[in-house]
């Protein structure tokens, strides 16, 4: 079974700062994907970015980037220029790839993030 | 253009009554999921559905039912509720294409 780890339960920041959430997982598959939700106060989930295990290229939205390391299986999360609206709770999550039942996400248990003024 | 929303928002019940919380998408996708999120433990999945009529338990689907009679609609039913099954449920629905999850508001729960 996949098992995906946040190590940083709380991480705080200053505005304008740059902050990188550590997401690391287990799997034996090959194909899959791997994403960073984003859940503010209002508790909605809200995708940041996604990546395909296949591509060798980081994946990046705006001030959102990732370091993908596959032979490592770490997935970090980089944002750049940190405004106060970041200010949520970041979840990693794993899919496999394939197979029925492939669209199951496994997700860490979140890192809370504060962007301070 | 609706989305994904859940119903109620917000519920209170009794340990042993029967509750639904229900799930209605408008996008057609053919998946559909439920999780509930407890502090600690992330997401976790509780059910899912790959189309109408076909379902499948996920990690934690004890006390739990679903149903799917109709691609839109997803209801989550606890037969027996209890103090455990308190937690805020979440909603998901995705196609087979793009592979991203579409998240409903969630369902805060209470059992008393």
């Amino acid at each position: 079974a996949q098992t995906v780890t946040q190590s940083q339960p709380e991480m705080s920041v200053q505005e304008a700062e740059t902050v990188t959430l550590s997401c690391t997982y287990d799997t034996s598959e090959n194909n899959y994907y791997l994403f960073w939700y984003k859940q503010p106060p209002s508790r909605q989930m809200i995708l940041v970015i996604r990546q395909e295990a296949y591509k060798q290229q980081n994946a990046t939205e705006n001030r959102f980037s990732v370091n993908f390391q596959k032979a490592a299986k770490s997935f970090s999360l980089k944002i750049s220029d940190s405004q106060l609206g970041d200010t949520a709770m970041y979840f990693c999550a794993f899919m496999k790839h394939g197979a029925q039942g492939a669209q199951k996400l496994v997700f860490g248990q979140g890192t809370r993030l504060t962007i301070n003024p | 253009d609706a989305g994904i929303t859940q119903s109620p928002r917000y519920k209170i019940t009794e340990t042993g009554r029967q509750v639904t919380l229900m799930c209605h998408q408008t996008w057609s996708h053919s998946y559909m999921f439920w999780y509930r999120q407890d502090l600690g433990h992330g997401l976790r999945l509780i059910y899912y559905s790959a189309a109408a009529d076909i379902t499948d338990k996920g990690e934690v689907p004890d006390g739990y039912v679903v149903s799917r009679s109709k691609t839109e609609n997803f209801p989550l039913t606890l037969e027996s509720a209890t103090r455990s099954q308190t937690s805020v449920y979440f909603c998901a629905s995705s196609d087979s294409v793009r592979n991203e999850q579409f998240f409903g508001p969630g369902t805060r729960l209470t059992v008393l």
